[in-house]
């Protein structure tokens, strides 16, 4: 089981905005930054949000990430079928669980 | 951008010895803002990291995989290595190896195609 709880399982149709959450604890999330990578199939990740809500250049701007607290979101506006992929949120953690934890994986269906 | 990739044996016996080879070409893999890291995708599981290592040959590990694990550097032949011991099933899945350029602070913006490691007999 993760440190980092994500939804398994996120849906949308072209063009909706989704959410999807990512909940951590103090030890991480609470104080430290959040990056996000997108897994298309049969392809490696792919560095998505860094540091909680910035852009790696090339990134759409559809693609925004958040953090309040002790969790942390990614937002797909726009949603394309090209979208459609496993998303991790990570994070560095300051208790035994580090020194990166990710979370589950959200597979997000574009409909 | 560097690329990188990954090699070694795709079918391991339990209690061996499971050994990979990351190569990192397009840049030195001794500069020193980088750092390189593996991480792994368990059959059916999420990923999970790890370690990782600086072009000085400082390691960290992830706790749950630290007894076993050793992470090292080649910086003449521009590689990174991963053994990891005592294999069981649950060590079979895609293994990445992945670098850190610093451009987005510790976001790793480099990745390997990943390999895929069974263990069975």
């Amino acid at each position: 089981q993760s440190v980092l709880t994500q939804p398994p399982s996120a849906s949308g149709t072209p063009g909706q905005r989704v959410t999807i959450s990512c909940s951590g604890s103090s030890f991480n999330i609470g104080s430290n930054y959040v990056y996000w990578y997108q897994h298309l199939p049969g392809t490696a990740p792919k560095l998505l949000i860094y540091r909680n809500n910035q852009r790696p250049s090339g990134v759409p701007d559809r693609f925004s990430g958040s953090k309040s607290g002790t969790s942390a979101s990614l937002a797909i506006s726009g949603l394309r079928s090209e979208d459609e992929a496993v998303y991790y949120c990570a994070v560095w953690d300051d208790s035994l669980s580090g020194p990166v934890v990710f979370g589950g994986g959200t597979k997000l269906t574009v409909l | 951008q560097v690329q990188l990739q990954e090699s070694g044996p795709g079918l391991v016996k339990p209690s061996q010895t499971l050994s990979l080879t990351c190569t990192v070409s397009g840049g030195s893999i001794s500069s020193a803002i980088f750092y390189w890291t593996w991480i792994r995708q368990p059959a059916g599981k999420g990923l999970e990291w790890i370690g990782r290592i600086y072009s000085s040959g400082r390691t960290n590990y992830n706790p749950s995989l630290k007894s076993r694990v050793t992470i090292s550097i080649d910086t003449s032949k521009n590689q990174f290595s991963l053994k990891l011991n005592s294999v069981t099933a649950a060590d079979t899945g895609l293994y990445y190896c992945a670098g850190r350029s610093g451009k987005y602070y510790e976001g790793l913006d480099s990745w390997g195609q990943g390999t895929l490691v069974t263990v069975s007999s």
